[in-house]
């Protein structure tokens, strides 16, 4: 099992640029989740979906966007990128009460 | 919602215990987790507990838990090099969101 998987690792983009970062997982979990980390705050929920099909908001949703695309795969999209936006962005997954995280992607807004 | 507080670090010899704290303030949480997080990883689930539990070992592991006082500990024995990481405490109502600290920095003195 390869867990939960992240693309890219790595992203630049400009002010105003348009990104999609992809999440998938192979343990058949329901539940999914994106999370940014920054430097003294932990982590933060952006958004997470309960189920397929289902998304809500997380803490911190604003300027994101999220699909669901099927029981494996659930994707953030930024649809223009801020500054602030600046972050590591986690995806992590859930069986029954233990989450999973993938390795992250490390975005800079420039 | 849940709040996760933490010290942002901790400094301890090799081969000494290390006690990470964190407390929380909704009584209500059920699941309460240690994670660990190396540079340029995601997050790896290193223990959980119940609230209906005061401890819990896992080999070099254990971990407290004060729920009148609404206070988690982690204890780590024989403390290595390699143990050093941002370590995370975590508080879960129901299994479906997660509330995080900012996270403690580990340093190990050889």
């Amino acid at each position: 099992n390869a867990g939960v998987t992240q693309t890219p690792k790595f992203q630049v983009l400009k002010t105003g640029q348009s990104m999609t970062l992809q999440c998938a997982q192979d343990m058949n979990h329901n539940s999914m989740y994106w999370y940014r980390q920054d430097p003294g705050m932990g982590l933060r929920l952006i958004y997470y979906s309960a189920s397929e099909g289902t998304t809500d908001k997380g803490e911190v949703p604003n300027g994101y966007n999220v699909s669901r695309l099927n029981k494996r795969e659930f994707s953030l999209r930024l649809e223009s990128a801020a500054p602030s936006q600046t972050s590591v962005y986690f995806c992590a997954s859930t069986s029954t009460y233990e989450q999973y995280f993938g390795p992250g992607t490390r975005l800079t807004v420039t | 919602g849940e709040d996760v507080e933490q010290s942002l670090f901790l400094s301890v010899r090799e081969g000494d215990s290390s006690v990470i704290n964190c407390t929380y303030t909704d009584s209500s949480s059920t699941y309460l987790y240690w994670y660990k997080q190396e540079p340029g990883a995601g997050l790896q689930l290193l223990t959980y507990i119940f609230s209906n539990m005061d401890m819990k070992q896992d080999q070099r592991l254990t971990v407290l838990l004060n729920k009148k006082d609404k206070h988690l500990s982690l204890r780590i024995a024989d403390t290595q090099t390699g143990d050093s990481a941002i370590y995370f405490c975590a508080a879960s109502l129901n299994g479906n969101q997660f509330y995080f600290g900012t996270g403690t920095s580990l340093t190990v003195i050889p």
